[in-house]
C-alpha cells in the first residue's frame, strides 16, 4: 500500500531559526515529490517538485532534498518568519497513477517571535 | 491572473439534505481534482477528471458521493443525504495535466453538516 509518513507532526520554533521537516514514503513506483504550504483556511500552495533524478530543489529559503534510494525527502527552512508558520504537506506520486497523489497527514509548523 | 475558485466557502446543512459543491479550475487545465480535508487531518482524494478520459472515482467514500465536470470545465460535487461525518473542508484542484504537473488549489469550502 503507498504510504507517505511526515515527522514531526508539530514543531515549535523560534524566529530566525532554521529547521528541517522529514518525509518518508512507500509509493512505488515513484514519479514524483511534492512539498506544499497549506496557511489556516487556504488551500495549499506548492512549494517545490522532484523526480527521480533530482536531489535537492530550492524555493527561496525553503530547500527540498531526495534520496530515492532510501524513500526519504526533507524540507530545509532557513531563517524562518513568522509567516512560515502553517502545515506542511508531503505529497508523492506513482508513475503508474499520476493522477492519484498520496497525501501525507503534514507537519504543523509555528514560528513564535 | 485567475486562479481555482470554489463555491460557497461555507456551507451549513442539516442532516439528511443534499448539496453541491462548485469548483471553476484555471482555465486550460485538463485535470481536476477533488479533495476532503477532516479537521486537523490531511488530504483525502475523492476523484479526478483528465481532459475527456472516464474519471477515477475510487476515492469516493460512498454513493453519496458523486461529481461531474462540464464541457471540460466547471466540475460539482454533490453529497446526498448528507452525514455529520461529511463535515470537512472540500478543496478543488486543476492542473495543465497528471503526473509531473503542479495542482493549483482552491480555497475550499467548508461544510457543515448539523
Amino acid at each position: 500500500k503507498n504510504q507517505v509518513e511526515q515527522s514531526p507532526q508539530s514543531l515549535i520554533i523560534l524566529e530566525g531559526k532554521n529547521c528541517t521537516l522529514q518525509c518518508n514514503y512507500t509509493v512505488s513506483p515513484f514519479s514524483n515529490l511534492r512539498w506544499y504550504k497549506q496557511d489556516t483556511g487556504r488551500g495549499p500552495v506548492s512549494l517545490t517538485i522532484m523526480t527521480f533524478s533530482e536531489n535537492t530543489k530550492s524555493n527561496g529559503r525553503y530547500t527540498a532534498t531526495l534520496d530515492a534510494d532510501t524513500k526519504q525527502s526533507s524540507l530545509h527552512i532557513t531563517a524562518s518568519q513568522l509567516s512560515d508558520s502553517a502545515s506542511y504537506i508531503c505529497v508523492v506520486s506513482a508513475r503508474n497513477n499520476a493522477g492519484k497523489s498520496t497525501f501525507g497527514d503534514g507537519t504543523t509548523l509555528t514560528v513564535k517571535p | 491572473g485567475a486562479g481555482v475558485s470554489q463555491s460557497p466557502s461555507n456551507k451549513v446543512t442539516e442532516k439528511g439534505k443534499d448539496v453541491e459543491l462548485r469548483c471553476d479550475p484555471i482555465s486550460g487545465h485538463t485535470a481536476l481534482y477533488w479533495y476532503r480535508q477532516s479537521l486537523g487531518q490531511g488530504l483525502e482524494f475523492l476523484i479526478y477528471f483528465q481532459g475527456n478520459s472516464a474519471p477515477d472515482k475510487s476515492g469516493l467514500p460512498s454513493d453519496r458521493f458523486s461529481a461531474e465536470r462540464t464541457g471540460g470545465s466547471v466540475s460539482t460535487l454533490t453529497i446526498q443525504r448528507t452525514q455529520q461525518e461529511d463535515s470537512a473542508v472540500y478543496l478543488c484542484a486543476s492542473s495543465p495535466g497528471t503526473g509531473r504537473h503542479e495542482q493549483y488549489f482552491g480555497p475550499g469550502t467548508r461544510l457543515t453538516v448539523t
